[in-house]
């Protein structure tokens, strides 16, 4: 079984620029997660999806981030304009069911640094 | 609010000793509580789980874990560490309710020595 593809797996931008991260969660699962993980800390929460709707972005920064799941399969998260501290790992996650009980499955990440 | 609280943020072991890794978390009801590993550049991966039942937990990796109610703790084992565990290792509590993503401590990184 195919786990859960991100891309790209590192990226470098300038502060003030654009920046896009794709994820292509394991098929079937419905609920989809964006975490960030700044570098010393456990992964926070950004975006929770359950199929194309939004269950949970009460911790996303709106006024710079966004994200989608259009079709209930793949999703990309955006950042316009970065900031110096947006540089984290982006994790992407995704789950069969929205239970508590439930593994959720991770990528391995996108790397951004701003400079 | 779920909370968990990894006390230690670097341990280091040396290699066929055994291991301890503490993890305490704050929840009104019982939780579902996950260990994961993250090897560097890698995605996170499941250790073990505690949903109910049985409060030790056996996961992949030769790992344990004990859930301990009274303390609201759940502290993961290993009786003899080989150097490819070293990795970062994070604590996360689910809630019983649907649509709760899991919260996860800081992380601890165990360093092996040979």
């Amino acid at each position: 079984e195919a786990g859960v593809a991100q891309s790209p797996r590192y990226k470098i931008i300038e502060k003030r620029q654009s920046v896009a991260f794709w994820c292509n969660p394991i098929s079937g699962h419905a609920t989809l997660y964006w975490y960030q993980q700044i570098l010393g800390q456990g992964p926070k929460l950004l975006i929770q999806f359950q199929n194309n709707g939004v269950v949970d972005d009460s911790q996303l920064p709106k006024d710079r981030f966004s994200a989608e799941r259009l079709k209930g399969v793949d999703s990309t998260l955006k950042i316009q304009p970065a900031k110096l501290e947006d540089s984290a790992v982006y994790l992407c996650a995704s789950s069969p069911s929205r239970q508590g009980n439930t593994e959720a499955f991770f990528g391995q990440g996108t790397r951004l640094t701003v400079v | 609010a779920q909370s968990v609280t990894q006390p230690d943020i670097h341990i280091t072991v040396s290699e066929g000793a055994s291991l301890e890794l503490r993890c305490n978390y704050s929840y009104g009801a019982t939780p579902y509580l996950f260990w994961y590993v993250q090897s560097p550049g890698q995605g996170l991966q499941l250790l073990l789980k505690y949903f109910s039942g049985d409060t030790l937990v056996q996961g992949i990796k030769g790992f344990e874990a004990e859930f301990k109610r009274s303390q609201s703790s759940f502290n993961l084992r290993k009786p003899s560490v080989h150097w490819s565990d070293a990795a970062e290792y994070f604590c996360a509590v689910g809630a019983w309710q649907a649509g709760t993503a899991l919260i996860f401590g800081k992380g601890t990184t165990l360093s092996v020595s040979s």
